[in-house]
């Protein structure tokens, strides 16, 4: 079974610094795709970033950034220019052949 | 819809009782999820549809959770006898494509379950 950690509860930092939020993940299947989502207290699970692992290329949106090293099974999420609206709990997912398996998540809390 | 649609939004239920949270996906999705989020914790996988091949139950916590798919649209996610530990929230999601792809994987707003 596939299981994904991140080891960071929580995350702190200030407008307009960057952060990264860790993920590791464990797997035996050679094709999948990770994502970060995003969780407001809205409760609205929102998309913020995928990665196909057959792409050695890291994949950018604006402000997000993962810096993904397949071999040590790493995806961390990387937040430039971080805005008061960033604030929210972030969660890590795995998507192998089947389900959507997520970490446990990080809060990130982003003070002025 | 434009997005995934859970009904309700809201539902405080007496312990003991019966409860259908209802899910409908984003049209012409087949592939269909329920999630359970307990407060301040991660996504707990409950249940997986793929179009007409046999749902993956293997998340259920237990016999008294069940759920139905009527074709590739509504589903309806029932369960039984509540118990307070099933206080929670219950996300459905949906996505275009079988399994093995990395299509983009929709959430609803959930249904927010207290059982008091």
């Amino acid at each position: 079974a596939q299981t994904v950690t991140q080891s960071q509860p929580e995350m702190s930092v200030q407008e307009a610094e960057t952060v990264t939020l860790s993920c590791t993940y464990d797997t035996s299947e050679s094709d999948y795709y990770l994502f970060w989502y995003k969780q407001p207290p809205s409760r609205q699970m929102i998309l913020v970033i995928r990665q196909e692992a057959y792409k050695q290329q890291n994949a950018t949106e604006n402000r997000f950034s993962v810096n993904f090293q397949k071999a040590a099974k790493s995806f961390s999420l990387k937040i430039s220019d971080s805005q008061l609206g960033d604030a929210a709990m972030y969660f890590c997912a795995y998507k192998g052949y089947s389900t959507l398996t997520f970490g446990k998540g990080t809060m990130l809390l982003v003070s002025p | 819809g434009a997005g995934v649609s859970q009904s309700p939004s809201n539902k405080v239920t007496e312990k003991g009782k019966d409860v259908e949270l209802r899910c409908d996906p984003i049209s012409g999705h087949t592939a269909l999820y329920w999630y359970r989020q307990r407060l301040g914790q991660g996504l707990e996988f409950l249940i997986y549809f793929q179009g007409n091949s046999a749902p993956d139950k293997s998340g259920l916590p237990s016999d008294r959770f069940s759920a139905e798919r009527t074709g590739e649209s509504v589903s309806t996610l029932t369960i039984q006898r509540t118990q307070q530990e099933d206080s929670a929230v219950y996300l459905c999601a949906s996505s275009i494509g079988q399994g093995g792809t990395g299509n983009t994987i929709y959430f609803g707003e959930g249904s927010w379950l207290t059982v008091v």
